[in-house]
């Protein structure tokens, strides 16, 4: 299966902030998702995004505030803008393992807004 | 819309014994349903899936799980439980809206004690 590794694993940021979350596949794939888990809380997806294609947003995130980037097919990045204490979350990467219908989950990057 | 509940919060076994973990679940069409495990300060781990085919699916580390259309149910079992066991356990189903995006249900802590 699917290697991912996420950076950071963990940070504490500052209130009106922004951090950049990278995830890096060991081998190409199409479709890579990005999701939030607040704390005590399920997994709720922000956005699928595919290569050289615009991400798309589920409802409730906005472009704007979780800006994503997909250059190629083994990296994408999520930022988390002007954050808020109500940011603090684990934010996971996840990719879809080619004809397997199996999701592979990242180990998670976990923020902590002051 | 997609989606699985899972009724309990919290379940308690004593280690040796069997152990059921619930799900139930609300698709349009054949559903394709999942279970993962979160360990503590770690990603989600895939234990098994149900796609099609025999209603006993086998997964990892001694897990099955029941597919039961009748009752839309999608129980997790294992004959005797673990205390290394004890995690958050999450079913899933494939949202058709988002491809491959998955629903998660709410997770359901696991608590085996010796």
């Amino acid at each position: 299966s699917a290697v991912i590794s996420q950076k950071p694993s963990r940070d504490i940021c500052q209130r009106g902030t922004s951090l950049t979350i990278q995830c890096q596949v060991d081998s190409q794939v199409t479709m890579m998702f990005w999701y939030r888990q607040q704390p005590g809380q399920s997994l709720t997806l922000i956005a699928t995004a595919n290569q050289g294609s615009e991400a798309t947003y589920e409802s409730g995130f906005v472009i704007d505030k979780f800006p994503i980037s997909r250059p190629n097919l083994t990296f994408s990045t999520l930022t988390v803008s002007n954050m808020s204490p109500e940011d603090s979350s684990i934010y996971l990467c996840s990719v879809e393992q080619s004809g397997a219908n199996v999701l592979t989950f990242g180990a998670g990057s976990r923020l902590t807004v002051l | 819309a997609q989606s699985v509940a899972q009724p309990e919060d919290q379940v308690n076994v004593a280690e040796g014994n069997p152990l059921t973990v619930k799900c139930t679940y609300s698709v349009s069409g054949n559903p394709y349903l999942f279970w993962y495990v979160q360990y503590p300060n770690r990603g989600l781990q895939f234990l098994l899936k149900y796609i099609t085919g025999d209603n006993l699916v086998k997964g990892s580390y001694g897990f099955e799980a029941e597919f039961n259309k009748s009752q839309t149910s999608f129980h997790l079992k294992k004959p005797s439980a673990l205390v290394s066991d004890s995690a958050l356990y999450f079913c899933a189903v494939r949202d058709r809206n988002s491809g491959y995006a998955l629903n998660f249900g709410k997770g359901t802590s696991l608590l085996v004690t010796p």
